[in-house]
């Protein structure tokens, strides 16, 4: 039972370009989104997060949008950087006891062409 | 601030041996988490601690691995025995306990032939 799907293994997007890596889940309970970058031989490592009780959240270049109606998430880097090439993993969790649980989806390669 | 330290970073095993992997947290984080990555999938949470207590260990294949966090800080993750299926990359996560944000240490990557 994959709660949390990346259905794109990977992403191709030329530099100074729009980067839009998405990310479904089908847990109505979920109330806390996050994405990790993850770059080879190390561990994820946290981008940037939004509660459900906002739609928008920006830092710098990246900008998550939930659409919780449509239990979809998605992540925006503008302008996109060759550094910037990585596997994205979107995760989710809930509140209460389980607040600290994270479910991750499969993950996305991104590539950043020069 | 030093990050979460995980050794070996690399292991290789034969099916039906044991090993170990011990993961140090980032100092004051009082939540600790072990995770199992299997190639082309998302990590999936084995255990989580509090402290040196466990929260979480629902997906914790008990009948082979085992975890424990003595003194709520250091902890280990032993599979006892292998199977082929256990090859897969083990992180360890710490927080500080409030907040969901969790520091990644760069996990041991374990091949069982």
């Amino acid at each position: 039972d994959q709660q949390v799907k990346q259905n794109s293994p990977s992403l191709s997007v030329q530099e100074g370009r729009i980067s839009i890596l998405n990310c479904d889940y089908t847990n109505s309970m979920f109330d806390y989104f996050l994405w990790y970058k993850k770059y080879p031989a190390e561990g994820p490592t946290f981008l940037i997060s939004i509660s459900s009780i906002k739609d928008k959240n920006e830092d710098g270049r990246f900008t998550v949008f939930l659409n919780k109606s449509a239990k979809h998430l998605s992540l925006h880097i503008v302008p996109s950087q060759p550094g910037d090439s990585a596997v994205y993993f979107c995760a989710a969790s809930q509140g209460g006891t389980s607040y600290g649980k994270l479910t991750f989806g499969q993950g996305t390669i991104l590539t950043v062409h020069p | 601030e030093a990050g979460v330290a995980q050794s070996p970073r690399y292991k290789i095993i034969e099916k039906r041996q044991s090993v170990a992997f011990w993961c140090n947290p980032i100092s004051g984080h009082a939540t600790l988490y072990w995770y199992q990555q299997i190639l082309g999938q998302g990590p999936k949470l084995l255990i989580q601690f509090q402290n040196n207590g466990v929260v979480d260990d629902s997906q914790l294949p008990k009948d082979r691995f085992s975890a424990e966090r003595l003194k709520g800080v250091d902890s280990t993750l032993k599979i006892q025995p292998a199977k082929l299926e256990d090859s897969a990359v083990y992180l360890c996560a710490s927080s500080a306990g409030s907040t969901t944000e969790q520091y990644f240490g760069p996990g041991t990557r374990l091949t069982v032939t």
